[in-house]
């Protein structure tokens, strides 16, 4: 069945240094790539997402990027800062969503 | 996300116990969707409503049952079938089911059966 994979599971990185999270997708029919971050005992929240017909997106310290052919997309957030701590989930949207694993972000001081 | 809430943050039961989860949304959303969470896991979908009293089993629907009899409503039960209920649930909603329609999530009920 369709699948997304997402890697790292765990990302440790020094503050004000960048991270990057990606993830594959199997279903070419995806057209909408959200990104959620979700803080511990909270909702996922949206915090950026990318339509098939854009290559790239960025909002501040957040881009994603996305390689149709390759069926790959990523997160790069720049400048990471303490609050970026929490875990992110890919998502890919072709005739139903389905969601990463996740990848636990840590940012250490 | 604000127009969703989930009540209660947290739930206790008893083995055995049928439990109801509720989920509301005043976004005026058509579609609503159930996800249960495990640590480490992401996002599994239990069951999706796309119109009121129109429902679809999502990926593990087995032990859950759902109802829509009001667009701003889609409470989740919990039944004494599902063998590990313990878990994160998260409900969402989007103006539709279309493939770009981005999914709004509530608060959160955590479930722990005793």
């Amino acid at each position: 069945g369709e699948n997304v994979e997402q890697h790292p599971s765990t990302l440790s990185v020094q503050e004000g240094d960048s991270a990057v999270i990606k993830c594959t997708y199997s279903d070419s029919a995806s057209n909408y790539f959200p990104w959620y971050k979700q803080e511990l005992g909270k909702r996922p929240q949206l915090i950026i997402d990318i339509r098939s017909n854009v290559g790239e997106k960025k909002d501040q310290r957040i881009a994603v990027t996305l390689n149709k052919t390759a069926k790959h997309f990523s997160l790069h957030i720049t400048e990471t800062q303490p609050e970026d701590s929490a875990v992110y989930f890919c998502a890919a949207n072709a005739i139903k969503i389905i969601f990463g694993k996740g990848t636990r972000l840590h940012i250490l001081p | 996300d604000g127009g969703i809430t989930q009540s209660p943050k947290y739930l206790f039961r008893k083995e055995g116990q049928n439990v109801t989860l509720s989920c509301e949304q005043n976004l005026n959303h058509d579609a609503m969707y159930w996800y249960r969470q495990d640590p480490g896991q992401g996002l599994r979908l239990i069951y999706y409503s796309q119109i009121v009293n129109d429902f679809q089993k999502g990926d593990i629907a087995e032990g859950y049952s759902v109802s829509r009899e009001k667009k701003e409503s889609f409470p989740l039960t919990v039944t004494s079938a599902q063998k590990n209920p313990t878990a994160f649930y998260l409900c969402a909603s989007s103006i539709a089911q279309g493939p770009t329609d981005t999914q709004y999530f509530g608060p959160g009920t955590r479930l722990t059966v005793l």
